[in-house]
C-alpha cells in the first residue's frame, strides 16, 4: 500500500528557535498534500493545503508566516514552524493523495513538537 | 462549506457485540467521498472504509459496513463482532475535489 513517511516522529525545541517537519511520499507522487494539527483528545483540524509547484493554501486563522510550507517535488512537502513558541507544541499530521489515485490520502505517522 | 459532525464523543460495546456510530456530514459539492479512520493511540490514522458519494450501494469491509443515507447526509458505522482491537478513537471525514474535513471523534471502548 502507499507509504507516507513523516519526520521526525517527535522533537523538542527551545522557544524562538524554527523547527522542519517533513513529509514524504514513498512509493507514489503527490500533487497535494495537507498538513493538519490535533490537539489531545481533540480532531484533526486542516492547517493548509499545498500543491506542489504553488504556493499553499491556509485555512483560516492559520498564519502564513508562521508555518511555512514548501511542496517543492511531487514526494516531499515541509512545514516549518518559526519562531515556535509553547501554544505551538502539538501534535502534527501530514497526509497525501496519489496523483494516479482517487480521492483517498494516506497519512504519516505524525509529529509531536514540544516547545520549551 | 464542509462540515462533519459527530455527535458521539464516546461509545462503549461488549466484547462480540454490534456497535454503531453516527457521522452526519454537509457539502455543497456533488461529487465527494466519506470516509471513516480509525486512530489507535499510536495516533496514526488508518483507514476503515471509504464510500464514494455517487454509489449507492453501501460499504463494506469484513466486520465494518456503513449505512450511507445521502438525502440525509449521513453516514454511520456499523462495527460487528467488536473485538478489543477495535478500541481506539474512529473519525468520520468527508472529502471533495480539495479538503478532508475530519468530523470530532468518537472514542470506542470495547469492554471485555
Amino acid at each position: 500500500g502507499a507509504v507516507v513517511s513523516q519526520h521526525p516522529s517527535w522533537v523538542i525545541c527551545k522557544s524562538g528557535t524554527s523547527v522542519k517537519i517533513e513529509c514524504r511520499s514513498l512509493d507514489f507522487q503527490a500533487t497535494t498534500m495537507f498538513w493538519y494539527r490535533q490537539f489531545p483528545k481533540q480532531s484533526l483540524m486542516l492547517m493548509a493545503t499545498s500543491n506542489e509547484g504553488s504556493k499553499a493554501t491556509y485555512e483560516q486563522g492559520v498564519e502564513k508566516d508562521k508555518f511555512l510550507i514548501n511542496h517543492a517535488s511531487l514526494t516531499l512537502s515541509t512545514l516549518t514552524v518559526t519562531s515556535a513558541h509553547p501554544e505551538d507544541s502539538s501534535f502534527y499530521i501530514c497526509s497525501a493523495r496519489d496523483i494516479f489515485g482517487d480521492r483517498e490520502a494516506f497519512f504519516g505517522q505524525g509529529t509531536r513538537l514540544t516547545v520549551v | 462549506a464542509q462540515t462533519v459532525t459527530q455527535s458521539q464523543p464516546e461509545m462503549s460495546v461488549q466484547e462480540a457485540e454490534t456497535v454503531t456510530l453516527s457521522c452526519t456530514y454537509d457539502t455543497s459539492e456533488s461529487d465527494y467521498y466519506l470516509f471513516w479512520y480509525k486512530q489507535p493511540p499510536s495516533r496514526q490514522m488508518i483507514l476503515v472504509i471509504r464510500q464514494e458519494a455517487y454509489k449507492q450501494q453501501n460499504a463494506t469491509e469484513n466486520r465494518f459496513s456503513v449505512n450511507f443515507q445521502k438525502a440525509a447526509k449521513s453516514f454511520s458505522l456499523k462495527i460487528s463482532d467488536s473485538q478489543l482491537g477495535d478500541a481506539a478513537m474512529y473519525f468520520c471525514a468527508s472529502q471533495g475535489t480539495y479538503k478532508y474535513i475530519f468530523g470530532t471523534g468518537t472514542r470506542l471502548k470495547v469492554l471485555a
